[in-house]
């Protein structure tokens, strides 16, 4: 059963970059039918998608963050990053990893989830 | 992209009750459409994928149907413990979309 579990900083000041690491246990990253993604939440308000990462590299952004998100995989460790660069307030949120995939069928959803992280921006 | 607007934002609502959620799609997205439940201080849960399928260990008073722009999701008898807030989601492309949410509170 695939696990997930967030880590990195709490608190990030203004301007600086945002690193998060998801791990992954109870499977491979390296299925060939896996995706994995990011999710956000600002305090009291709704989901945001950040990306999607396959264990090959291929990347999908949300075109809203696209210009400050990477999101890359270490198979090796069996993880798999979120950096989001020039931070504001705005982007003060609970950020979540999930998996994203259903095997060979085309229809695709977030299952499970990560507990979540939350991040705060503030200098 | 494409839109994704649920309604109501929120209901009040009784032990009992059935409850309908309404999700519409900008453009058609097919069957492409999964809901989940998240609790305060909690992950979202999945509740339905590919717009009416149950996943696994979900209740059976869940419900799940539509299709191309138009879905819902019924609770068929409200408990006690199905108080929270539902989320719709559109697969069918990227950038992905989650609705504004449903929150469902005790009249």
């Amino acid at each position: 059963q695939l696990q997930l579990q967030e880590s990195g900083p709490g608190l990030v000041k203004p301007s600086e970059t945002l690193s998060l690491t998801c791990t992954v246990s109870g499977g491979s990253i390296s299925r060939s039918s896996y995706y994995w993604g990011w999710i956000r939440q600002p305090p009291g308000k709704g989901l945001e998608w950040i990306g999607n990462i396959h264990y090959s590299g291929s990347t999908y952004y949300n075109p809203s963050l696209k210009s400050r998100v990477t999101i890359s995989v270490d198979t090796s460790k069996n993880q798999f990053s979120l950096k989001l660069s020039s931070v504001t307030a705005a982007d003060t949120a609970v950020y979540y990893c999930s998996y994203y995939a259903s095997g060979s069928s085309p229809f695709k959803w977030f299952d499970p989830w990560g507990q979540g992280t939350l991040v705060t921006v503030s200098s | 992209d494409i839109q994704m607007t649920q309604s109501p934002s929120s209901l009040s609502a009784s032990v009992g009750d059935r409850v309908t959620i309404t999700c519409r799609a900008s453009q058609s997205i097919g069957s492409y459409l999964n809901w989940y439940q998240q609790k305060p201080g909690k992950a979202p849960k999945l509740l339905i994928f590919a717009a009416s399928s149950l996943q696994s260990g979900v209740s059976s008073r869940f419900r799940g149907s539509g299709s191309g722009t138009e879905f819902t999701l019924t609770i068929s008898s409200l408990q006690p413990e199905d108080f929270a807030t539902y989320y719709c989601q559109q697969s069918y492309i990227t950038p992905l979309a989650f609705g504004g949410g449903t929150k469902v509170e005790i009249k």
